[in-house]
């Protein structure tokens, strides 16, 4: 099963910042996360293990809690650059979630 | 750049014939896999690819086979394509990280966006 993400859409003017969150029905070992741009491939942001550290790319981290399978993607003091549409993804073969599109307006 | 190409990059076809996607890889992985792309449902998995000759169904499978017969090559076959299957696909390898946990991540190809009419 896919997992679920929230919210759908989110918009941010430069410099603030959003939490993007992912829940599984099924136990996970890890979490990875996306992001992709518009007429884009997705690109992978980092991974997440079960019983691992919170992990950070630029000014995005990411936490998982893999009792309650759930993991939040954190982006602070956004940029342009960060605008697209995020997923989270389960171990491989991934299931993906339908994603969330986040919006930098200036 | 995870050495990924996708061929064609775009297709328009009519309903009813026969389309084949082509994915290669110059980095030899083992796991190879074929996703669907489509608005509110983000990528769905279609089928996947554990060595040569060596294959599994995704979520959405009907309607697509896959083919390995080299390691560097992952085809996916429309037998006869539909207008739902309209979509972007993208191919994925799975790969290590350097330095990493001892599992997979997927790296994507450019996509082929299909059109069937």
């Amino acid at each position: 099963q896919q997992p679920v993400q929230s919210p759908q859409a989110v918009i941010l003017r430069e410099g603030e910042d959003a939490v993007i969150n992912c829940s599984s029905s099924k136990a996970l070992y890890s979490v990875h996360w996306y992001r992709q741009k518009h007429g884009e491939a997705p690109v992978f942001l980092m991974i997440l293990l079960k019983g691992g550290e919170q992990k950070g790319h630029e000014k995005i981290s990411a936490s998982f809690n893999e009792k309650k399978q759930q993991s939040s993607l954190y982006l602070t003091a956004s940029q342009l650059s960060y605008s697209g549409t995020y997923f989270c993804g389960t171990d491989p073969p991934a299931r993906f979630g339908a994603g969330t599109r986040l919006t930098v307006k200036p | 750049d995870a050495g990924i190409t996708q061929s064609p990059r775009h297709k328009v076809t009519e309903t009813g014939t026969p389309v084949t996607l082509r994915c290669h890889q110059t980095e030899n992985h083992r796991y190879m896999y074929w996703y669907r792309q489509d608005p509110g449902h983000g990528l769905r998995l279609i089928h996947y690819s554990y060595g040569v000759k060596d294959t599994d169904k995704g979520e959405v499978s009907d309607g697509y086979s896959v083919s390995r017969s080299k390691t560097e090559d992952f085809l996916l076959t429309l037998e006869s394509a539909t207008s739902s299957q309209t979509s972007v696909y993208f191919c994925a390898i799975g790969r290590r990280l350097a330095g990493g946990p001892s599992t997979d991540t997927q790296y994507f190809g450019p996509g082929t966006r299909l059109t069937v009419l």
